[in-house]
Parts: structure tokens; C-alpha cells; sequence
């Protein structure tokens, strides 16, 4: 079965402090992994995906194909970095199947 | 920069009507989706558009729903009759090969 779990609905930090948000993923073939990020009041759009193996706002995040995971990472959180996140695998022509996300809020 | 558009923002309607969201894609984007998003959880692929042909509808539920984009450029998304169940954001996406997703900002559809 295809499928992305975010175990945490709710993250709450100080500015400041570490930030990992977990993702794991179930998937038979080669994964293609995304993180999409909501702020308040806009659009859902990427973040970031795992072949750019790029960092993104501060953001990184490493395909660990043993533990199946995909975990979201910032070494110091800022206020601004306060939304809801979403991990995606894409299983296919471009089709994403969405974890049901985690809210990130970064508190001064 | 280019935004897919969406309209309605908001949509109220009573069970048994019939509803209608319209998305209009970027410019040049051959694939389109459409999206299911439930309160507290993910989206939810509905259908998958590649120009004017339906790649994956699997997951649209074709006794109520309905999805066209008759001349490969915007798109409509039908609910005939809608039901209580049906209340959540209706989001449309669009893209270009090996690129990624562009969302609108969605439909919030509910049902009475």
C-alpha cells in the first residue's frame, strides 16, 4: 500500500529551538518525496523535494530508504516558519499521496 | 508569477444539489488535478488530467462526481447530488513534466 504517515499533528517550539518533523512513507518502488508547506492564509506550495537534496528556508531533509522515512529538519526555528507542513510521495506520473500533516508553530 | 485560479472561494449548498467548481490552470500546463481536502487531513487525489484526457480517476466517486477539460485548458468539477459528506476544500493543481505542483487556492464546499 502507498501511504505517508505524519504521527504529529501539532508541533509546538520556541524561536529558536531544533525543529523535526517526522514523515514515513510506505512505498514498493524507488520513492520520490516532497515536503509542501501552507502558511496561513495562502497556497499549499513546495517546500522542498528529496532528488534537489537542497535546503530550502533553512529546512533540509535526508531519505533514509532503511527506516523509510523522510523527516523535515531546521536547526533553529524562526516565527515566521509557523504553518502547516505536508510530506508527499509521489507514486507515479506525478500522482502525490499527502500525509495528513503537522502544524509547526513557533512561539517567541 | 502565474497562479492557477479557482472559483468559487466559497460554495454553500444544500444536500441533493448540484455544485460546480471551475480551475484555470498556468498557461501551458498540460496536467491538471484536482484534489479532495477533508478537515484534518491530506489532500486527496480525486482525478488527473494529461491535456483533455483523464490519466487516473480511480479515487473519484463516479455515482455523484463528475470531472471535464473539454479543450485541455480549464477544467470543471461536478457534484450531482452533493451530500454532507462531500464538505471539505476542493483544490485544483497544475504542472509541467518532472516539475512541480502549483495549487490554487481552493473551493471550500459546504453541504447543508
Amino acid at each position: 500500500a502507498q501511504r505517508v504517515t505524519q504521527p504529529e499533528k501539532l508541533l509546538s517550539v520556541f524561536k529558536g529551538a531544533p525543529v523535526e518533523l517526522k514523515c514515513n512513507y510506505s512505498y514498493s518502488g524507488s520513492p520520490e518525496l516532497f515536503w509542501y508547506v501552507q502558511y496561513s492564509r495562502q497556497r499549499l506550495q513546495l517546500l522542498l523535494r528529496h532528488i534537489s537534496r537542497e535546503s530550502i528556508k533553512g529546512f533540509t531533509a535526508d531519505l533514509n530508504k532503511g527506516e523509510t522515512s523522510f523527516h523535515l529538519k531546521k536547526p533553529f526555528a524562526q516565527e515566521e516558519d509557523s504553518a502547516m507542513y505536508y510530506c508527499a510521495l509521489d507514486t507515479g506520473f506525478q500522482k502525490l499521496v499527502f500525509g495528513t500533516g503537522t502544524r509547526l508553530l513557533v512561539s517567541p | 508569477e502565474a497562479e492557477v485560479a479557482q472559483s468559487p472561494r466559497y460554495k454553500i449548498t444544500e444536500k441533493s444539489q448540484a455544485v460546480a467548481f471551475w480551475c484555470d490552470p498556468i498557461s501551458g500546463h498540460a496536467t491538471l488535478y484536482w484534489y479532495r481536502q477533508i478537515l484534518g487531513q491530506g489532500p486527496e487525489l480525486l482525478v488527473q488530467f494529461q491535456d483533455e484526457s483523464v490519466v487516473d480517476d480511480s479515487q473519484l466517486p463516479k455515482d455523484r462526481f463528475s470531472a471535464e477539460r473539454l479543450k485541455g485548458v480549464d477544467s470543471t468539477l461536478k457534484i450531482q447530488p452533493a451530500e454532507l459528506g462531500d464538505s471539505a476544500m476542493y483544490l485544483c493543481a497544475s504542472t509541467l513534466p518532472d516539475e512541480k505542483l502549483f495549487f490554487g487556492s481552493g473551493t471550500q464546499l459546504s453541504v447543508l
